[in-house]
Protein backbone atom coordinates (compact mmCIF):
# COMPACT_ATOMS: atom_id res chain seq x y z
CA UNK A 1 0.00 0.00 0.00
CA UNK A 2 1.10 3.74 0.03
CA UNK A 3 3.55 5.28 2.29
CA UNK A 4 3.87 8.43 3.27
CA UNK A 5 7.35 9.44 5.23
CA UNK A 6 8.13 12.75 6.79
CA UNK A 7 11.46 13.80 7.91
CA UNK A 8 12.49 14.66 10.18
CA UNK A 9 10.69 13.27 13.08
CA UNK A 10 11.72 15.97 15.35
CA UNK A 11 13.14 18.97 14.91
CA UNK A 12 14.29 21.82 17.50
CA UNK A 13 14.54 25.45 15.98
CA UNK A 14 16.02 28.76 17.41
CA UNK A 15 12.99 31.20 17.37
CA UNK A 16 13.73 33.21 14.37
CA UNK A 17 15.13 30.31 12.82
CA UNK A 18 13.97 28.64 9.62
CA UNK A 19 11.79 25.35 9.37
CA UNK A 20 11.07 23.08 6.70
CA UNK A 21 9.54 19.60 6.58
CA UNK A 22 9.41 17.18 3.71
CA UNK A 23 6.71 14.68 2.57
CA UNK A 24 7.36 11.95 0.73
CA UNK A 25 5.16 9.39 -1.32
CA UNK A 26 6.09 6.14 -2.77
CA UNK A 27 3.55 6.42 -5.24
CA UNK A 28 2.21 9.69 -7.27
CA UNK A 29 0.01 11.97 -5.66
CA UNK A 30 -3.32 13.05 -6.81
CA UNK A 31 -3.04 15.90 -4.21
CA UNK A 32 -1.46 16.28 -0.59
CA UNK A 33 -2.54 17.98 2.25
CA UNK A 34 -1.12 19.40 5.58
CA UNK A 35 -2.13 19.27 9.19
CA UNK A 36 -1.14 20.86 12.31
CA UNK A 37 -1.69 19.13 15.46
CA UNK A 38 -1.14 21.56 19.21
CA UNK A 39 0.38 19.90 21.58
CA UNK A 40 -2.56 18.25 23.54
CA UNK A 41 -5.18 18.82 20.36
CA UNK A 42 -6.04 17.52 17.31
CA UNK A 43 -5.09 18.12 13.53
CA UNK A 44 -6.05 21.20 11.73
CA UNK A 45 -6.36 21.42 7.92
CA UNK A 46 -3.66 24.13 6.21
CA UNK A 47 -3.91 23.78 2.52
CA UNK A 48 -4.02 21.08 -0.13
CA UNK A 49 -2.26 21.44 -3.24
CA UNK A 50 -3.12 19.85 -6.12
CA UNK A 51 -0.76 20.61 -9.62
CA UNK A 52 2.71 19.92 -10.18
CA UNK A 53 5.27 22.29 -9.23
CA UNK A 54 2.59 24.34 -7.43
CA UNK A 55 3.78 26.83 -4.03
CA UNK A 56 0.97 27.93 -1.90
CA UNK A 57 2.00 30.95 1.28
CA UNK A 58 0.30 31.33 4.21
CA UNK A 59 1.99 34.64 5.68
CA UNK A 60 5.30 32.76 7.00
CA UNK A 61 4.33 29.40 5.63
CA UNK A 62 5.48 27.74 1.90
CA UNK A 63 3.79 24.81 1.02
CA UNK A 64 5.24 22.76 -2.19
CA UNK A 65 3.96 19.95 -4.35
CA UNK A 66 6.58 18.20 -6.14
CA UNK A 67 7.08 18.44 -10.23
CA UNK A 68 7.02 14.52 -10.22
CA UNK A 69 4.06 14.72 -7.49
CA UNK A 70 5.38 12.39 -4.89
CA UNK A 71 6.78 15.01 -3.08
CA UNK A 72 5.77 18.08 -0.71
CA UNK A 73 7.73 20.38 1.76
CA UNK A 74 6.47 22.90 4.12
CA UNK A 75 8.86 26.03 4.85
CA UNK A 76 7.87 28.16 7.89
CA UNK A 77 10.42 31.88 7.64
CA UNK A 78 11.25 32.83 11.12
CA UNK A 79 9.44 30.35 13.46
CA UNK A 80 7.60 31.08 16.58
CA UNK A 81 6.92 30.06 19.60
CA UNK A 82 3.08 29.35 18.14
CA UNK A 83 4.62 27.48 15.25
CA UNK A 84 4.90 24.79 17.79
CA UNK A 85 3.27 21.62 17.36
CA UNK A 86 3.29 18.35 14.90
CA UNK A 87 3.25 18.43 11.24
CA UNK A 88 1.38 16.32 9.12
CA UNK A 89 1.54 15.69 5.28
CA UNK A 90 -1.44 13.41 4.08
CA UNK A 91 -1.85 11.89 0.64
CA UNK A 92 -5.31 10.28 -1.07
CA UNK A 93 -5.09 6.48 0.72
CA UNK A 94 -7.97 5.10 -1.97
CA UNK A 95 -11.25 6.05 -2.13
CA UNK A 96 -12.66 8.78 -0.09
CA UNK A 97 -9.63 7.43 2.66
CA UNK A 98 -6.38 9.50 3.39
CA UNK A 99 -2.90 8.32 4.40
CA UNK A 100 -1.15 10.49 7.11
CA UNK A 101 2.29 10.96 7.02
CA UNK A 102 4.40 10.27 10.00
CA UNK A 103 4.53 13.58 11.00
CA UNK A 104 7.57 16.43 12.15
CA UNK A 105 7.25 17.35 15.72
CA UNK A 106 8.01 21.06 15.44
CA UNK A 107 9.77 22.64 19.05
CA UNK A 108 10.70 26.34 19.14
CA UNK A 109 13.24 27.33 21.97
CA UNK A 110 12.41 31.01 22.68
CA UNK B 1 -21.88 26.23 16.13
CA UNK B 2 -20.76 23.34 13.46
CA UNK B 3 -17.99 21.12 14.36
CA UNK B 4 -17.67 17.69 15.49
CA UNK B 5 -17.67 16.46 19.19
CA UNK B 6 -16.57 13.47 20.98
CA UNK B 7 -17.06 11.92 24.49
CA UNK B 8 -15.59 11.54 27.01
CA UNK B 9 -12.36 13.68 26.72
CA UNK B 10 -10.80 10.62 29.00
CA UNK B 11 -11.54 7.49 29.79
CA UNK B 12 -10.32 4.74 31.61
CA UNK B 13 -10.93 1.16 31.39
CA UNK B 14 -9.92 -2.29 33.24
CA UNK B 15 -8.26 -4.75 31.37
CA UNK B 16 -11.14 -7.23 29.43
CA UNK B 17 -13.98 -3.91 29.31
CA UNK B 18 -15.99 -2.80 26.20
CA UNK B 19 -16.02 0.48 26.16
CA UNK B 20 -17.68 2.88 23.80
CA UNK B 21 -15.79 6.33 22.27
CA UNK B 22 -18.94 8.68 21.25
CA UNK B 23 -18.42 10.92 17.90
CA UNK B 24 -21.14 13.57 17.09
CA UNK B 25 -20.92 15.79 13.78
CA UNK B 26 -23.40 18.49 12.99
CA UNK B 27 -21.75 19.54 9.83
CA UNK B 28 -23.90 17.24 7.23
CA UNK B 29 -20.85 16.05 5.84
CA UNK B 30 -21.60 11.97 4.48
CA UNK B 31 -17.95 10.54 5.28
CA UNK B 32 -16.82 9.92 9.12
CA UNK B 33 -13.43 8.28 10.06
CA UNK B 34 -11.58 7.23 13.18
CA UNK B 35 -8.22 6.93 13.38
CA UNK B 36 -5.62 6.17 16.44
CA UNK B 37 -2.22 8.06 17.16
CA UNK B 38 -0.43 6.51 19.66
CA UNK B 39 2.48 8.86 21.72
CA UNK B 40 5.09 10.27 19.08
CA UNK B 41 3.25 8.74 15.95
CA UNK B 42 1.29 9.51 13.11
CA UNK B 43 -2.19 9.03 12.50
CA UNK B 44 -4.17 5.04 11.90
CA UNK B 45 -7.20 4.39 10.41
CA UNK B 46 -9.31 2.31 12.23
CA UNK B 47 -12.69 2.04 10.40
CA UNK B 48 -14.61 4.74 7.89
CA UNK B 49 -18.01 5.17 6.86
CA UNK B 50 -19.20 6.91 3.63
CA UNK B 51 -22.60 6.96 4.25
CA UNK B 52 -25.47 5.56 6.74
CA UNK B 53 -25.39 1.70 7.58
CA UNK B 54 -22.39 1.47 5.32
CA UNK B 55 -18.51 1.16 6.34
CA UNK B 56 -15.48 -0.30 6.24
CA UNK B 57 -12.52 -1.70 7.65
CA UNK B 58 -9.30 0.91 7.95
CA UNK B 59 -5.70 -0.22 8.44
CA UNK B 60 -6.11 -1.39 12.06
CA UNK B 61 -9.57 -2.36 12.57
CA UNK B 62 -8.62 -5.68 14.55
CA UNK B 63 -10.39 -5.11 17.82
CA UNK B 64 -12.76 -2.55 17.07
CA UNK B 65 -16.22 -2.02 16.05
CA UNK B 66 -18.26 1.01 14.41
CA UNK B 67 -22.04 1.70 13.60
CA UNK B 68 -23.25 4.43 11.46
CA UNK B 69 -27.24 4.64 12.34
CA UNK B 70 -27.65 8.00 11.42
CA UNK B 71 -25.87 10.56 9.80
CA UNK B 72 -24.33 12.40 12.65
CA UNK B 73 -23.29 9.69 14.44
CA UNK B 74 -20.14 7.68 14.30
CA UNK B 75 -19.95 5.56 17.57
CA UNK B 76 -16.33 3.31 18.09
CA UNK B 77 -16.35 0.03 20.42
CA UNK B 78 -13.00 -0.88 21.79
CA UNK B 79 -13.37 -4.35 22.38
CA UNK B 80 -11.32 -6.49 24.68
CA UNK B 81 -10.07 -7.88 21.76
CA UNK B 82 -7.86 -5.04 21.43
CA UNK B 83 -4.69 -6.28 23.08
CA UNK B 84 -3.52 -2.60 23.64
CA UNK B 85 -5.96 -0.07 23.21
CA UNK B 86 -4.19 2.65 24.88
CA UNK B 87 -3.58 5.49 22.86
CA UNK B 88 -5.17 8.80 21.41
CA UNK B 89 -8.91 8.42 19.55
CA UNK B 90 -9.81 10.68 17.15
CA UNK B 91 -13.03 11.08 15.00
CA UNK B 92 -13.11 13.41 11.63
CA UNK B 93 -15.35 14.07 8.92
CA UNK B 94 -15.46 15.19 5.61
CA UNK B 95 -17.33 15.86 2.63
CA UNK B 96 -18.03 12.71 0.23
CA UNK B 97 -17.21 13.87 -3.35
CA UNK B 98 -16.50 10.78 -4.72
CA UNK B 99 -12.45 10.16 -5.56
CA UNK B 100 -11.36 13.85 -4.82
CA UNK B 101 -9.82 13.59 -1.20
CA UNK B 102 -11.61 16.17 0.95
CA UNK B 103 -10.50 17.92 3.85
CA UNK B 104 -10.71 16.65 7.40
CA UNK B 105 -12.29 18.04 10.31
CA UNK B 106 -11.20 16.51 13.25
CA UNK B 107 -13.25 16.37 17.02
CA UNK B 108 -11.19 17.14 19.94
CA UNK B 109 -10.25 13.79 20.54
CA UNK B 110 -10.56 11.11 23.67
CA UNK B 111 -7.70 9.74 25.39
CA UNK B 112 -7.97 6.21 26.61
CA UNK B 113 -6.09 4.55 29.25
CA UNK B 114 -6.73 0.66 30.00
CA UNK B 115 -5.76 0.08 33.86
Amino acid sequence: GQQVMQIPQYQHVQEGEDFTTYCNSSTTLSNIQWYKQRPGGHPVFLIQLVKSGEVKKQKRLTFQFGEAKKNSSLHITATQTTDVGTYFCAGPGGYQKVTFGTGTKLQVIP
Amino acid sequence: DGGITQSPKYLFRKEGQNVTLSCEQNLNHDAMYWYRQDPGQGLRLIYYSQIVNDFQKGDIAKGYSVSREKKESFPLTVTSAQKNPTAFYLCASSTDRGVRTDTQYFGPGTRLTVL
